[in-house]
């Protein structure tokens, strides 16, 4: 159990346009997801918190506009790019936080590149 | 605010033999802590987590950590290490309160290493 799908896994936009990655949670409801982003040979750095219903939480830094996140169900949130510039390729995580062993599943991450 | 350090960028074992990776906290209350693996490109698996009571935590592939309070350490150990081990290690703490609550703050990693 405790299954987080990423998708998709790599993705090449060009620069200004907008790309959507989706986090599910596949076999438990999640009320809380979170969003990281790791740069290479880096550690993951937590860009937000997604609640469903409610507006994500974003961490120090993070740009809101930019990083649009929608968590409208208990099983899916989606991080959205907008108008993506180059800087903006990294690796981005999900995680759920499962209700009932309090352990948070990750997805298999998405290698966003803009060109 | 809590924070973690793993003070060891990369390691490398030869195969079979033992391993420990480095895990320090700083976290005001009692600390929930984990261990996940990372293989290049892929997201992160979760080793083992503690919580509470016995502080020698069992995990998967036949990793353990043991927490130390008066230390402050969550040091991953693995008595024999398999080539399929090589990959990033991450140790991560969780804020059980406060404006962070539930939210994983992760050290820099370590890579591992595995000579045959």
């Amino acid at each position: 159990g405790a299954v987080v799908s990423q998708h998709p896994s790599r993705v090449i936009c060009k620069s200004g346009t907008s790309v959507k990655i989706e986090c599910r949670s596949l076999d438990f409801q999640a009320t809380t997801m979170f969003w990281y982003r790791q740069f290479p040979k880096q550690s993951l750095m937590l860009m937000a918190t997604s609640n469903e219903g409610s507006k994500a939480t974003y961490e120090q830094g993070v740009e809101k506009d930019k990083f649009l996140i929608n968590h409208a169900s208990l099983t899916l949130s989606t991080l959205t790019v907008t108008s993506a510039h180059p800087e903006d390729s990294s690796f981005y995580i999900c995680s759920a936080t499962h209700p009932e062993n309090y352990g948070y599943t990750f997805g298999s991450g998405t290698r966003l590149t803009v060109v | 605010a809590q924070s973690v350090t793993q003070p060891d960028i990369h390691i490398t074992v030869s195969e079979g033999a033992s391993l420990e990776l480095r895990c320090n906290y700083s976290y005001g209350a009692t600390p929930y802590l984990f261990w996940y693996v990372q293989s290049p490109g892929q997201g992160l698996q979760l080793l083992l987590k503690y919580f509470s009571g016995d502080t020698l935590v069992q995990g998967i592939k036949g990793f353990e950590a043991e927490f130390k309070r008066s230390q402050s350490s969550f040091n991953l150990r693995k008595p024999s290490v398999h080539w399929s081990d090589a990959a990033e290690y991450f140790c991560a703490v969780v804020s059980a309160g406060g404006t962070s609550y539930g939210k994983l703050t992760f050290g820099q990693g370590t890579i591992l290493t595995v000579h045959p």
